[in-house]
């Protein structure tokens, strides 16, 4: 019983193609985000949706676009993928300002 | 701008002795703490955290210590296991809520050597 999953686990592509990853968390919480972790390892956020409305949304391209068809989902779609764009992305989910759940991250490779 | 440092990025303890961990911020505004321990191709997990309002917050073998003037916090843990080897992240969050994220420092890693 996976509390927050996201598929694939990993994902091989060539440039300029679009792809997405899924995230669906089963914990009732109301918040969603997405994380990248770069080749530096710094996590950071790109966006969170909270009861299916976007909260925040870092600088990121617009060719990622963050889409929540429930408060249990949340997909990451990008478009024209760049070499720029290989990291881990994690999905997230929180109750609170205090509960944060990782999923256990997708590591997109762009070639 | 790094908002949150984590200035070591490995830290090699024997097992059995105090693993020390650091971690520094430079937004007074964050006002919760929050240490998570990752295993390569796994996800942050949630390990300790710790309220503004407290200088130290203790579950098991792990101990958070916040200095708010200094800016600093640090976590224990006693006495180091072999299972603890993993990458540590602090992490950082202001009075916005859950919705505005977290922010991360770049992580240390930690390994217990038998």
């Amino acid at each position: 019983d996976t509390a927050v999953s996201q598929t694939p686990k990993y994902l091989v592509t060539q440039m300029g193609n679009d792809k997405s990853i899924k995230c669906e968390q089963n914990l009732g919480h109301d918040t969603m985000y997405w994380y990248k972790q770069d080749s530096k390892k710094f996590l950071k956020i790109m966006f969170s949706y909270n009861n299916k409305e976007l909260i925040i949304n870092e600088t990121v391209p617009n060719r990622f676009s963050p889409k929540s068809p429930d408060k249990a989902h949340l997909n990451l779609h990008i478009n024209s993928l760049e070499l720029g764009d290989s990291a881990v992305y994690f999905c997230a989910s929180s109750a609170s300002n205090y509960g944060y759940t990782f999923g256990s991250g997708t590591r997109l490779t762009v070639v | 701008d790094q908002q949150v440092k984590q200035n070591s990025p490995s830290l090699s303890v024997q097992e059995g002795r105090i693993s020390i961990l650091n971690c520094d911020y430079t937004n007074s505004m964050f006002d919760y703490f929050l240490w998570y321990k990752k295993y390569p191709a796994e996800g942050p997990t949630f390990l300790i955290s710790i309220s503004s309002i407290k200088d130290k917050n203790e579950d098991g073998r792990f101990t958070v210590f916040l200095n708010k003037s200094a800016k600093h916090l640090s976590l224990h843990i006693v006495p180091s296991q072999p299972g603890d080897s993993a990458v540590y992240f602090c992490a950082a969050s202001g009075s916005g809520g859950g919705a505005d994220g977290l922010t991360f420092g770049k992580g240390t890693h930690l390994i217990i050597q038998p």
